[in-house]
């Protein structure tokens, strides 16, 4: 059964630095978000992605954060300057059409130090 | 606004006791869609079932139930005869414009032997 993959798994990086999350979504799905989930807490969107470009984003979704589909498989959230507070887990998912589940990767933990 | 409530933080049962777990949400849409994922100790995220605003037929699948009642907006599920297997976070989801998820905060159910 195909699967939302991300790489990698556990990402620890110096606050400062910029960090690029990897996703691969399900071959014939064409809508795309982030979410992330601080420790403990409820799983809050980040951004969705259609047709090549941000169709909606939230308001933790600052100059910071930018999203990427450099090849028509890879789905990427860049992180220019990582703070504290970015330390979550990040996961990917996708949809093939407007009324279809979202199915989510496997998540990504970053750790900002 | 959009907001998902599920009021029950930890929900501890014995084996084979029966669960339900509330879910209250908010929206101005007129279509919308819901949904229910399980997180397992493991971190990802499980869809479970996802149910639009027009279909208000409960589902049952197995041990799992849904109860959709929109005059009251809950979307409420019931795990019957519990198995250990069960022990997870669950989440209550509504999606809404790009069908973005707003989750609700989750319950922790946690299934004693």
């Amino acid at each position: 059964e195909p699967e939302v993959t991300q790489t990698p798994s556990h990402q620890v990086t110096q606050m400062g630095q910029e960090v690029i999350l990897r996703c691969v979504p399900i071959s014939n799905h064409l809508y795309f978000y982030w979410y992330r989930q601080i420790l403990g807490q409820k799983v809050e969107f980040l951004v969705s992605f259609y047709n090549n470009e941000i169709s909606e984003k939230s308001e933790i979704f600052d100059d910071q954060f930018s999203v990427e589909r450099p090849d028509g498989s890879n789905f990427t959230l860049k992180i220019r300057s990582t703070k504290l507070e970015d330390s979550a887990m990040y996961f990917c998912a996708s949809r093939y059409e407007v009324d279809n589940e979202q199915f989510f990767g496997p998540g990504t933990r970053l750790t900002v130090l | 606004a959009q907001k998902v409530t599920q009021a029950q933080t930890e929900i501890s049962v014995v084996e084979k006791e029966d669960v339900t777990l509330d879910c209250v949400y908010e929206t101005r849409d007129t279509t919308y869609y819901l949904f229910w994922y399980k997180q397992p100790p493991s971190g990802e995220l499980v869809f479970l079932i996802r149910r639009n605003s027009f279909d208000e037929q409960n589902e049952i699948s197995g041990r799992y139930s849904w109860n959709f009642q929109k005059s009251t907006s809950s979307f409420n599920f019931t795990i019957t005869a519990s198995q250990v297997v069960d022990s997870a976070v669950y989440f209550c989801a509504l999606g809404y414009g790009n069908n973005r998820l707003a989750f609700g905060k989750g319950n922790q159910v946690v299934v004693i032997p």
